[in-house]
């Protein structure tokens, strides 16, 4: 009954040729980031969608980007991946009401862990 | 923006014993402390959250405390167990308008020894 749904789990690209990583959920929220995990750091956010608004981290490079066709999926796109960006990505879902003032609780898949050679 | 800062980076106790992490965060407009548990290889998972108007909440063995005039919150597990053993990353918000993000510590690595 997995609610938030990475593919793939693994993934090994060579360097510069692009990756897409898709995240499904079942929750109907209208929240979803992308996080990024390197070794033995804390997850950090990349983007985040509220419904269909795009909300991009100042220090996000722009060979990162992000589709959101509809409330259940949304994909990262790496145009061009570097070794640094070797890392496991995270995807993550909370139900969230503008100007309601409460955060909920981050509902976090799998992850998707990249190589790059 | 935000920034939370955790200690220890690790921690290592014996089967029963305490164990004690704190985190301290920089935006006072943050009123939403969350901890999250990863074990390896896995994903995140909730474990126990406080929102600022509340000094202290307890689920069975875990409990967080948050001093907000200070701007620092801590997790207690009592009487560890094994299973305890994982990585534990606490995390800051602030609601309101569009800002639904979270800012994590480094972790901590907990390493409960039977």
């Amino acid at each position: 009954d997995a609610m938030v749904i990475q593919n793939p789990r693994y993934q090994v690209t060579q360097f510069g040729k692009p990756v897409t990583l898709s995240c499904s959920q079942t929750l109907n929220h209208n929240v979803m980031y992308w996080y990024q995990q390197k070794s033995s750091q804390a997850p950090k956010l990349l983007f985040h969608y509220y419904d269909k608004d795009f909300n991009n981290e100042a220090d996000t490079p722009d060979n990162f980007q992000s589709r959101r066709p509809n409330t259940s999926f949304c994909f990262l796109d790496i145009r061009s991946p570097g070794l640094g960006d070797a890392a496991m990505y995270l995807c993550a879902t909370s139900r969230a009401v503008l100007g309601g003032g409460r955060t909920g609780e981050l509902f976090f898949g799998e992850g998707s862990r990249l190589t790059v050679l | 923006g935000e920034n939370v800062e955790q200690h220890p980076s690790t921690l290592s106790v014996q089967e029963g014993d305490s164990a004690v992490i704190k985190c301290t965060y920089s935006d006072s407009a943050s009123n939403y402390f969350p901890w999250y548990k990863q074990e390896l290889g896995k994903r995140p998972q909730l474990i126990i959250d406080i929102r600022s108007n509340v000094g202290e909440k307890k689920d069975q063995r875990i409990a967080v405390t948050l001093n907000k005039t200070a701007k620092h919150f801590s997790l207690h597990i009592t009487e560890t167990q094994p299973e305890d053993s994982a990585v534990y990353f606490c995390a800051a918000s602030r609601s309101g308008g569009s800002n639904y993000k979270l800012t994590f510590g480094k972790g901590t690595l907990l390493t409960v020894n039977p």
